[in-house]
């Protein structure tokens, strides 16, 4: 039974480009989240996503950044015109139902802007 | 004030000893807390839940204080595999995990 799997696992961009990191779920879950970490810091909350639908984007900065969860295939989160601060690690996570059910981490994307 | 704030440690004891780590939570509507381990550069593994009447997994144990917005988990016989950051998330029901910074461990032979 995999769990959440991410890919890449790492990334390395120029500034300006742009960084396509993807997520598939846990068999079972239609619910994807993701969060990023920046060095020294704690996960931050970016977006939560049902097949198909934004459901929370609170947490996403208002430009550049994007993701979807497209009816087939994984979840996609995008960032366009990468800049240094982006570097961080980027984790997708999934639970079977919203609320208070749990969430399984998939092993990140590390991403690094030169 | 921080909605999850953990003391960061580190936490270093030897090994068999016993460590606690403390979590404080600001938002009183929050429904379901947890404690997550993430080893360095990996991602976040669920530890335990945490319920209202306290639990135990083994060498683990979680306790719950919902009027002083207080959890705490309690290490007994430490490893050196236990060595890690644990993190304390809180859940408000209908919106996102808030994680805190998590506490650092390391135990030492």
């Amino acid at each position: 039974n995999a769990g959440v799997m991410q890919n890449p696992r790492h990334l390395v961009r120029r500034r300006g480009q742009e960084a396509r990191l993807r997520c598939s779920p846990m068999k079972g879950h239609s619910h994807v989240y993701w969060y990023r970490q920046l060095p020294e810091e704690g996960l931050k909350f970016m977006v939560y996503l049902q097949k198909e639908n934004i459901i929370d984007e609170s947490g996403m900065p208002k430009e550049r950044f994007s993701a979807e969860f497209p009816k087939e295939g994984p979840s996609i989160l995008r960032i366009q015109q990468v800049v240094r601060g982006d570097s961080a690690a980027y984790f997708c996570a999934s639970s079977y139902t919203w609320g208070t059910d749990t969430q399984y981490f998939g092993p990140g994307t590390r991403l690094t802007v030169l | 004030r921080k909605e999850v704030e953990q003391d960061p440690g580190p936490f270093n004891v030897p090994e068999g000893a016993t460590v606690a780590f403390n979590c404080t939570y600001s938002n009183s509507a929050s429904q379901s807390f947890f404690w997550y381990r993430q080893d360095c550069r990996k991602e976040p593994k669920l530890l335990m839940s945490v319920y209202s009447s306290g639990n135990e997994d083994g060498r683990f144990t979680a306790q719950l204080n919902r009027a002083s917005q207080y959890i705490s988990l309690l290490i007994r016989d430490s490893k050196l595999s236990d060595s890690a950051t644990y993190l304390c998330v809180v859940n408000s029901g209908n919106t996102p995990l808030v994680f805190g910074k998590g506490t650092r461990l390391s135990v030492i032979a």
